[in-house]
C-alpha cells in the first residue's frame, strides 16, 4: 500500500542534541499525526496538526503540517534517552473511515 | 484494563495452518482497526469496522484475510493458508467516535511468524 516518504531511516543521538525528521507525500492530506513506537508496544501519538502551516509544540516536541499539505516534520529539541524509539509520521484524510497512512518509521538510537 | 488489548503476543505457525488473531479495544470504542508492520516498516492499513456497518476491506492484501467484529466490540482476524510473507506484527487501534475526535488507540500487536 501508499507510503509517505519518511527520513531519516535511522539515526544516532547524543543527549541534549536536536532531532528532526520529516515525511513527504505526493498526496495532499488533512490531518498530520506523529507517533512513536516502543519495542513491543503500540504506537502512540505524540502531536497531532489539522491545518496547513500550523506550527503545535508538544514539551520537547515541535512538528509543523507543510503549507502544502504534502509534508510534515518533527523536532525533539535537547534529546534525552528515553526518546530513543521508532518514530512514524501519518497522514490522514477526512474521509468516512479516517484511516492512516504511515511513514516508515525514524528510528533513534543513542550513540555509544 | 483501559487499553487496546491483542492475544495471544506472539504466534508461531507453520505454513499452511490458519491463525485467528483477537483483539479487546476500548470499551465504548465504536471504530476498530487492523494494521500490519512489517519488520523495519510502517503500518499498512487492513480493515476498519465502524459500528453496524458494512467493514472497509479495501487493505486486506488477499482472500486469505479476514475479519469480523462481534457485538461491535471484540474483533477477530483470521489469516487462511498463512504464507511466510504474512509474518509481521499485526495492530489493532480503537477510537472512540472518527467523526468528533482523531486519536487512535493501539494495542501492543500480535508478532506472526509462519515457518
Amino acid at each position: 500500500g501508499q507510503q509517505l516518504n519518511q527520513s531519516p531511516q535511522s539515526m544516532f543521538i547524543q543527549e541534549g542534541e536536536d532531532v528532526s525528521m520529516n515525511c513527504t507525500s505526493s498526496s495532499i492530506f488533512n490531518t498530520w499525526l506523529w507517533y512513536k513506537q516502543d519495542p513491543g508496544e503500540g504506537p502512540v501519538l505524540l502531536i497531532a496538526l489539522y491545518k496547513a502551516g500550523e506550527l503545535t509544540s508538544n514539551g520537547r516536541l515541535t512538528a509543523q503540517f507543510g503549507i502544502t499539505r504534502k509534508d510534515s516534520f518533527l523536532n525533539i529539541s535537547a534529546s534525552i534517552p528515553s526518546d530513543v524509539g521508532i518514530y512514524f509520521c501519518a497522514g490522514q484524510l477526512d474521509n468516512a473511515g479516517n484511516m492512516l497512512t504511515f511513514g516508515g518509521g525514524t528510528r533513534l538510537m543513542v550513540k555509544p | 484494563g483501559a487499553g487496546v488489548s491483542q492475544s495471544p503476543s506472539n504466534k508461531v505457525t507453520e505454513k499452511g495452518k490458519d491463525v485467528e488473531l483477537r483483539c479487546d479495544p476500548i470499551s465504548g470504542h465504536t471504530a476498530l482497526y487492523w494494521y500490519r508492520q512489517s519488520l523495519g516498516q510502517g503500518l499498512e492499513f487492513l480493515i476498519y469496522f465502524q459500528g453496524n456497518s458494512a467493514p472497509d476491506k479495501s487493505g486486506l492484501p488477499s482472500d486469505r484475510f479476514s475479519a469480523e467484529r462481534t457485538g461491535g466490540s471484540v474483533s477477530t482476524l483470521t489469516i487462511q493458508r498463512t504464507q511466510q510473507e504474512d509474518s509481521a506484527v499485526y495492530l489493532c487501534a480503537s477510537r472512540p467516535d472518527p467523526l468528533s475526535y482523531n486519536e487512535q488507540f493501539f494495542g501492543p500487536g500480535t508478532r506472526l511468524t509462519v515457518l
